[in-house]
């Protein structure tokens, strides 16, 4: 059973600052490594899908990096606003398999 | 392109009942997966589908569970004399068979079992 690790496990900031999150996954046998938002009474959304060792992404004012070699992936969210307030997931894939989440980042932005 | 579909949104059910939840993904979407999630958990993986074949289905899911996906469009999950363990949200996901290929997810099916 392959574990995909997050942390922190909760976190609370006010408006403005900037955060940063930390997936850690088993590097062997990587596929590709998934992040997403997943807002109360909603689904889980998409934000990015990477694949590639040092691959870096960005939407607006959130992005993140991936080190398949050792295995971690940092989501940053720079300026949170009170509508980043929601639990961030990651996901590991191997060829052929279906994703292993970790349990989550919930974040909580105050104005 | 309306998205996954889940129906229903909520279901209450009495101990040992069985009950049945349908998935609708997206229509191009060959790809179907089925997770569980609980108070503090991430999505737990259960089963998914390529099209109609199920090609994968995780050791953690009892023989009472069983899912379906009969034409490769929508799916089933089946989960037969139903435990208070069971009690859950049940997300559904769809996905392209492709590299880099995000999963969309359905709006969930919370089962309460009492």
């Amino acid at each position: 059973i392959l574990n995909v690790e997050q942390s922190p496990q909760s976190l609370h900031v006010q408006e403005g600052d900037s955060t940063n999150f930390t997936c850690s996954f088993p590097s062997s046998n990587f596929y590709a490594l998934h992040w997403y938002r997943w807002e109360t009474a909603k689904s889980p959304e998409a934000l990015f899908v990477m694949t590639l060792n040092g691959d870096e992404k960005k939407k607006g004012r959130i992005s993140a990096t991936l080190n398949t070699k050792e295995g971690y992936s940092y989501l940053y969210i720079k300026g949170s606003q009170p509508e980043d307030s929601a639990t961030y997931l990651c996901a590991r894939g191997e060829a052929g398999t279906a994703l292993i989440f970790g349990k989550g980042t919930t974040l909580s932005v105050s104005s | 392109d309306t998205g996954v579909s889940q129906d229903p949104r909520h279901k209450i059910t009495k101990r040992g009942q069985n009950v049945t939840f349908r998935c609708d993904p997206i229509s191009e979407h060959n790809r179907l997966y089925w997770y569980r999630q609980t108070l503090g958990q991430g999505p737990e993986f259960l089963t998914y589908f390529q099209n109609e074949a199920q090609l994968e289905k995780s050791r953690l899911l009892s023989n009472r569970f069983s899912a379906e996906r009969p034409k490769g469009s929508f799916s089933t999950l089946e989960i037969q004399r139903t435990e208070q363990g069971d009690s859950a949200m049940y997300l559904c996901a769809s996905s392209l068979d492709k590299l880099g290929s995000p999963l969309h997810f359905g709006n969930g099916t919370r089962l309460t079992v009492t």
